[in-house]
C-alpha cells in the first residue's frame, strides 16, 4: 500500500519569511512524488517532481523539495515566500509497478500575508 | 500547454438520478484520469484510461462507471446518484504514465446531489 501525509492542514506566515510545508509517505520501494498546487478558483498545477537523482529538485514559481529517504519526505520550500504564493499544496505519489495511480495527500493550505 | 475542458462546470443532481461528466482533452495525451477532491481527502482516483475503449478502476470505484469512446474524451458516470457523491471532480490526462509526465488538469466540476 501506498500513502502520503501533508500533517499541517494549515500554514501562515508573513511575505519574506521561508516557507516549507511537510510530506511524509509511505512505500515499500523508491516512490515517485510530486507537488502539486491549486490557487483559489483554479485547477491543480504542477510544481516539480522527484523520480531519481538528485535529491534537491528544484520547480517553477522557485519552489523547490527536497528528498530524504531517511525518513520518507519530500518537504516543499521556497525562500522568500510571496503573497501571491497563497494557496493549497497537495503532494503525491506514485509507486513504481502501479501503474498511473497517483495518491495525494489531503493537501495544505497556505496563506502569505503582506 | 495543455488543454482539457471539463463539463459542467457545476451541477446539482438528485439522489437516485444519473449524472454523467463529461471531459475533453485536446493534447493527444493516451491516458485520462478521474478524481475527486473532497474536504480533508485531497483527491482520490476513481477510474483511470490509457487507450480509447478501455478504462481501469482507480482506489475507489465504487458508484462510479467510466467510458472513453476516444482518445480526446473521457465521461464518468453516475447511474444511481447519492448524497456521498458530492464532491468537485477533476479530469486530468498525461502523454504517458506519470513516472515520465505531469499530470493536466481540469477546472473541475462541483457536484451537489441533494
Amino acid at each position: 500500500a501506498q500513502s502520503v501525509d501533508q500533517p499541517d492542514a494549515h500554514v501562515t506566515l508573513s511575505e519574506g519569511a521561508s516557507l516549507e510545508l511537510r510530506c511524509s509517505y509511505s512505500y515499500s520501494a523508491a516512490p515517485y512524488l510530486f507537488w502539486y498546487v491549486q490557487y483559489p478558483g483554479q485547477s491543480l498545477q504542477f510544481l516539480l517532481k522527484y523520480i531519481t537523482g538528485d535529491t534537491v529538485v528544484k520547480g517553477t514559481k522557485g519552489f523547490e523539495a527536497e528528498f530524504r529517504k531517511s525518513n520518507s519526505s519530500f518537504n516543499l520550500k521556497k525562500s522568500p515566500a510571496h503573497w501571491s504564493d497563497s494557496a493549497k499544496y497537495f503532494c503525491a505519489l506514485e509507486g513504481k509497478g502501479t501503474g498511473s495511480k497517483l495518491s495525494f495527500g489531503k493537501g495544505a493550505k497556505l496563506t502569505v500575508s503582506p | 500547454e495543455a488543454a482539457v475542458t471539463q463539463s459542467p462546470r457545476s451541477k446539482v443532481a438528485v439522489t437516485g438520478g444519473k449524472v454523467t461528466l463529461s471531459c475533453h482533452q485536446t493534447n493527444n495525451h493516451d491516458y485520462m484520469y478521474w478524481y475527486r477532491q473532497d474536504t480533508g481527502h485531497g483527491l482520490r482516483l476513481i477510474h483511470y484510461s490509457y487507450v480509447a475503449d478501455s478504462t481501469e478502476k482507480g482506489d475507489i470505484p465504487d458508484g462510479y462507471k467510466a467510458s472513453r469512446p476516444s482518445q480526446e474524451n473521457f465521461s464518468l458516470i453516475l447511474e444511481l446518484a447519492s448524497l456521498s457523491q458530492t464532491a468537485v471532480y477533476f479530469c486530468a490526462s498525461s502523454r504517458q504514465g506519470i513516472s515520465n509526465e505531469r499530470l493536466f488538469f481540469g477546472h473541475g466540476t462541483k457536484l451537489s446531489v441533494l
